[in-house]
Order: structure tokens, then sequence, then C-alpha cells
């Protein structure tokens, strides 16, 4: 069975204090792996998509990671508004146009 | 450029009752994709649709159905509502298959059933 697991599942840090989530993923065959920030009563935000190990996308104070086992998502030198739920995703077939999403990791950065 | 919009943003129905959600895609987007989430069980897929086909379901009962229009305009709908259906149901749409620019999700419908 496809599986994505985030950890940790609640993650408090201070103002400046860089950290990374972890997305690993059991799929049969890996199309993409997305990465979503989702604020409270807000739909999930579009951050990144990664096809293929090895690769590395940057967004500001983000960046993350593939392997072919998990992803990882660097935060650096976090400021309060990045407090947020981050989602990872993977779209499996080809076509299939589906999204299998982890639990998610909520941060908190304190000032 | 507009987003994805999703009406009503809110709803509380009562059980056994039945209820239907309209999501209205970017322009130029075919594709529209249901979910449900919860705080237990997270996003979980509902159906695709593609230029008014459903290309794909996720594993939720036969209550829960959609359908898309020609202006690509999606539909879902809930029929005998059940307490465990209170839920954010979301919308996202996306133009090349999803993984060029993502899927942009729209702000949701809370349902809320009592």
């Amino acid at each position: 069975e496809d599986q994505v697991t985030q950890s940790p599942e609640a993650l408090r840090l201070q103002e400046g204090e860089s950290s990374s989530l972890n997305c690993s993923y059991t799929v049969s065959g890996l199309r993409g792996l997305f990465w979503y920030r989702q604020d409270p009563g807000k739909g999930p935000e579009f951050l990144f998509t990664l096809y293929s190990a090895g690769e590395e996308k940057e967004k500001e104070r983000l960046k993350a990671t593939l392997t072919k086992k998990e992803s990882f998502l660097h935060i650096t030198a976090p400021k309060p508004e990045d407090s947020a739920t981050y989602l990872c995703a993977v779209q499996i077939i080809q076509g299939a146009q589906k999204l299998v999403f982890g639990q998610g990791t909520r941060l908190t950065i304190n000032p | 450029k507009a987003g994805v919009t999703q009406t009503p943003r809110y709803l509380i129905k009562t059980r056994g009752q039945q209820v239907t959600l309209s999501c209205s895609p970017i322009s130029g987007h075919r594709s529209v994709s249901w979910y449900q989430q919860t705080p237990g069980q997270g996003l979980q897929f509902l159906f695709e649709y593609f230029s008014e086909t459903q290309r794909n379901k996720g594993n939720f009962p036969g209550r829960f159905s959609g359908r898309q229009f020609s202006n690509s305009r999606s539909e879902m709908n809930v029929s005998t509502l059940e307490l465990g259906d209170s839920a954010l149901y979301l919308c996202a749409s996306s133009s090349q298959g999803g993984t060029t620019y993502g899927y942009t999700f729209g702000s949701g419908t809370r349902l809320t059933v009592v």
C-alpha cells in the first residue's frame, strides 16, 4: 500500500533556529513529490515539486531535497510568519492525477 | 489571475440531508480534483475530473459523487449525510497534469453535519 509519513507531527522553534522536516514514502512508483504549506482555515499553498532523487529546490528560507525513500524540507533562520502546517504529498502513477498526502508537520516559530 | 473559487465557504446540514459544493478552477485548467480533510485522516482523495470525465476515484462510498461541466467548473454532491462527513472539502485544479506547476487548491468548504 502506498504510504506517506511525515515527522515530527509538531515542531516548535525559536525565530532564527534552523531545522528540517521529514517526509518518507513507500510507493509503487513515484511520479512527483509535492510540498505544500497550509495556514489555518485555508487551502494548501503549493511550494515545490521534486521528481527524482538528488533534486533540490529553494524558495526564500525553504529548501526541499529528495532521495529514493524520503524528502526533507529544510527551513533556514525561520521567522514567525513561517508558522504553518507543512504537507508532503506524492503523485504515484503518471496520469492518475491523485495525490497521497502525509499527515503534515505543524510548525510554530516563536519570536 | 483568479485562483480556485469554492462556494459556499461554510455549510451546516442535518443528518440525512444532501449537499452540493461548487468549485470554479483557474481559467484554462481542465483538471479538477476533490479532497476531504479531517483532523483524524488528513487529506484524502475523492475523485478527479478532466474534460467532463471522471478519471480517478478514491475509496469513498457511493454517496459521494461529482461532475464537471463544459466550462471546467465542478460540483460534488454528498447524499444522506452522516456525522462523519463533517470535514473541510478542498478542490484543486491543474493544467499540465499537476507535476509541472503543482495543483492549486481553493480555500475549501467547511461542512458541518449535525
